[in-house]
């Protein structure tokens, strides 16, 4: 199966600063089609995940645009760009190139 | 809007089997795939397959081959998974989400299901 590594596994911001979360994939997402299927999910805090980004750099309709990802084969990142209060909870980063699905483990974003 | 109303918490014993649903509305049920995630407490997520309502095909991750069954019934617009022979490992909080695509854009709220004696 592929593992994603996501780090830092936690990270503590102030509102207004910017973070980056880094997801390794332990094999190239790149699919055969072209397309890259790396996506990135936000689970706040009793809640259900919900998409923030798809296919590596696409924003999710209604995610506002602080929220960025970029990458390529292995090696994806999602960066916070002036972070606000409701941003807290954990990150996790998602594949489905190769079967199974897999996810990462998670990055939990705490405000200081 | 669309929803994903999932059935409530259940308690069950070890070596039983349990059915949890999850009813969709304000979409085209037969049109989405639908997937099925587990999250164990504290842990991450983990995929354990999705059907599709239209023609009731189904993909397993094939670690849940043989303990998780995924049906669709079209008439109520209602996904089940029936977990069974249970044991404390399945005891975990279970999604639906509806997938365009891998995209889940709408998640159920989630079931727990506890295993205990």
């Amino acid at each position: 199966d592929v593992v994603l590594t996501q780090t830092p596994p936690t990270l503590s911001a102030t509102i207004g600063q910017s973070v980056s979360i880094s997801c390794r994939s332990s094999q190239s997402l790149l699919d055969s089609d072209g397309d890259t299927y790396l996506n990135w999910l936000l689970q706040r805090p009793g809640q259900s995940p919900q998409l923030l980004i798809y296919s590596v750099s696409n924003l999710e309709s209604g995610v506002p645009n602080r929220f960025s990802g970029n990458g390529s084969e292995t090696d994806f990142t999602l960066k916070i760009s002036g972070v606000e209060a409701e941003d807290l909870g954990v990150y996790y980063c998602m594949q489905a190139t190769h079967a199974p699905l897999t996810f990462g483990s998670g990055t939990k974003l705490e405000i200081k | 809007q669309v929803q994903l109303q999932q059935s409530g918490a259940e308690l069950v014993k070890p070596g039983s089997s349990v059915k949890i649903s999850c009813k969709a509305s304000g979409y085209t049920f037969t049109s989405y795939d639908m997937y099925w995630i587990k999250q164990q407490p504290g842990n991450g997520l983990e995929w354990i397959g999705w059907i599709y309502p239209g023609n009731g095909n189904t993909k397993y991750n094939q670690k849940f081959n043989g303990k998780a069954t995924l049906t669709a019934d079209k008439s109520s617009s209602t996904a089940y998974m029936q977990l069974s022979s249970l044991t404390s490992e399945d005891s975990a909080v279970y999604f639906c989400a509806r997938a365009m695509g891998i995209n889940f854009d709408y998640w159920g709220q989630g079931v727990m299901v506890t295993v205990s004696s």
